[in-house]
């Protein structure tokens, strides 16, 4: 799988969007993208995907750069609540071969939602 | 519908006690992942089971530690002879493979062993 830098923490004003970078320069064609978050004690919370295209469901934004090597994680109206830690992931599509279907986590970004 | 269910959330042992900590998937779910995570460390993967079958389980220690999921009831992660380096959050997640080739896991809240 492909490795992903995340910065380790951010910090993000209530009610401003949150835009999590991530960078996967060695993703290759067969790769989705995923991000996850954990609240604190929390089991992990899935948020959204991608292959190529930008994505949107009812929790956020995936923005997919057009060479595919980083993509934007956007929480369009950051609360309080949105204080986790999210995690950027990279594996291949089921039925590519490549091993486990289980996720590998990184050390991921700590955001801060100020008050 | 019911998300992942784990229990106990909470587990207390002495040292060289058993621990099982069971995981039932969310209905139609056949796939099954176990995670730990050790205080203050990230998620690390330990076993992928399908119903009867250990997939991968080249996360899991190779002594004390084994997982089944069977046929009927629950997948169970068992710790025989616990240690204090065995206190971390497991936590169970399950998945339903998508037509378009993603995989999404769905995890549980979480079972913590306290190892005394």
């Amino acid at each position: 799988d492909a490795k992903t830098t995340q910065p380790p923490s951010m910090d993000c004003a209530e009610g401003r969007a949150a835009n999590l970078p991530c960078n996967h320069s060695t993703i290759s064609g067969n790769e989705y993208v995923y991000w996850y978050r954990q609240i604190h004690s929390q089991g992990p919370q899935y948020i959204i995907h991608g292959l190529k295209n930008n994505e949107t469901n009812e929790m956020a934004s995936l923005i997919i750069t057009e060479d595919r090597k980083s993509s934007t994680l956007i929480l369009p109206h950051a609360t309080l609540r949105d204080t986790a830690v999210y995690y950027c992931i990279v594996r291949v599509l089921v039925g590519s071969g490549g091993g486990a279907d289980g996720l590998t986590f990184g050390k991921g970004t700590h955001l801060i939602i100020q008050p | 519908n019911a998300g992942v269910m784990q229990n106990p959330r909470h587990l207390v042992r002495r040292r060289g006690q058993e621990a099982r900590l069971r995981c039932s998937p969310m209905k139609g779910h056949s796939h099954v992942y176990w995670y730990r995570q050790l205080p203050e460390e990230g998620l690390k993967f330990m076993v992928y089971l399908q119903k009867e079958n250990i997939i991968d389980e080249s996360g899991m220690p190779k002594e004390r530690f084994s997982a089944e999921f069977p046929k009927e009831g629950p997948s169970i992660l068992r710790i025989q002879q616990v240690v204090r380096g065995d206190s971390a959050a497991y936590f169970c997640a399950s998945s339903l493979r998508l037509s378009s080739g993603a995989n999404v896991l769905t995890f549980g809240a979480g079972s913590r062993l306290t190892v005394l």
